[in-house]
């Protein structure tokens, strides 16, 4: 059982270069979150979809845009990569609701330089 | 003011030591989650709790919710514990989403 699948585990773009980080879990689950972890802060939400069909964004959307792609699927998409954006990003995935469990992926280190 | 508070952020122990980590946060939660991050690793669930006392081997999580306090407490601590531990809370009406700490970095020296 893979759980959550996160591609790249690393990458290194230029300033101003487009990428997209790619998500997929294979538990059957409703909701789907990006989140970004930079040094001495907490995680922060990114976008996150509640359901199939819906995306909405988090407290840091700025740069970001995402598409669910399918029930499994929550891609993530840098469009002019800033050095700002150099982070540790995690995708995630509940049941959804107030009280489920999260599973998160390992992790993909962007460096934009 | 940060809505989920963890003290400390760091913390080096002899293994063997009995550790706490503490989490107050001040929204109201449907759940709180504490959760372990390896270095250079992903992060995995330890304990999803909104109420009382969950125990899993050597580690116990414990919630206060009047006092809105959670402590994450490892027993007979050893160097494989060293890792981060986040705390996590999902407030209500927030559609699932997580509201992290900063997190505690605990070293456990041999």
């Amino acid at each position: 059982n893979a759980g959550v699948t996160q591609t790249p585990k690393f990458q290194v773009l230029k300033t101003g270069q487009s990428m997209t980080l790619q998500c997929a879990q294979d538990m059957n689950h409703n909701s789907m979150y990006w989140y970004r972890q930079d040094p001495g802060m907490g995680l922060r939400l990114i976008y996150y979809s509640a359901s199939e069909g819906t995306t909405d964004k988090g407290e840091v959307p700025n740069g970001y845009n995402v598409s669910r792609l399918n029930k499994r699927e929550f891609s993530l998409r840098l469009e002019s990569a800033a050095p700002s954006q150099t982070s540790v990003y995690f995708c995630a995935s509940s049941v959804g609701g107030e009280d489920t469990e999260a599973f998160f992926g390992q992790g993909t280190r962007l460096t934009v330089v | 003011k940060n809505e989920v508070e963890q003290s400390p952020q760091n913390l080096t122990a002899q293994e063997g030591e009995f550790i706490t980590i503490n989490c107050s946060y001040s929204v109201g939660i449907s759940a709180l989650h504490w959760l372990q991050q390896h270095p250079g690793g992903g992060i995995v669930s330890l304990f999803m709790l909104s109420s009382g006392k969950k125990k899993h081997g050597r580690l116990i999580a414990t919630i206060n919710i009047q006092e809105k306090h959670s402590s994450l407490h490892i027993t007979a601590s050893h160097p494989r514990d060293s890792a981060v531990y986040i705390c996590a809370v999902r407030s209500w009406g927030s559609q699932g989403n997580l509201i992290f700490g900063k997190g505690t970095k605990l070293s456990v020296k041999p």
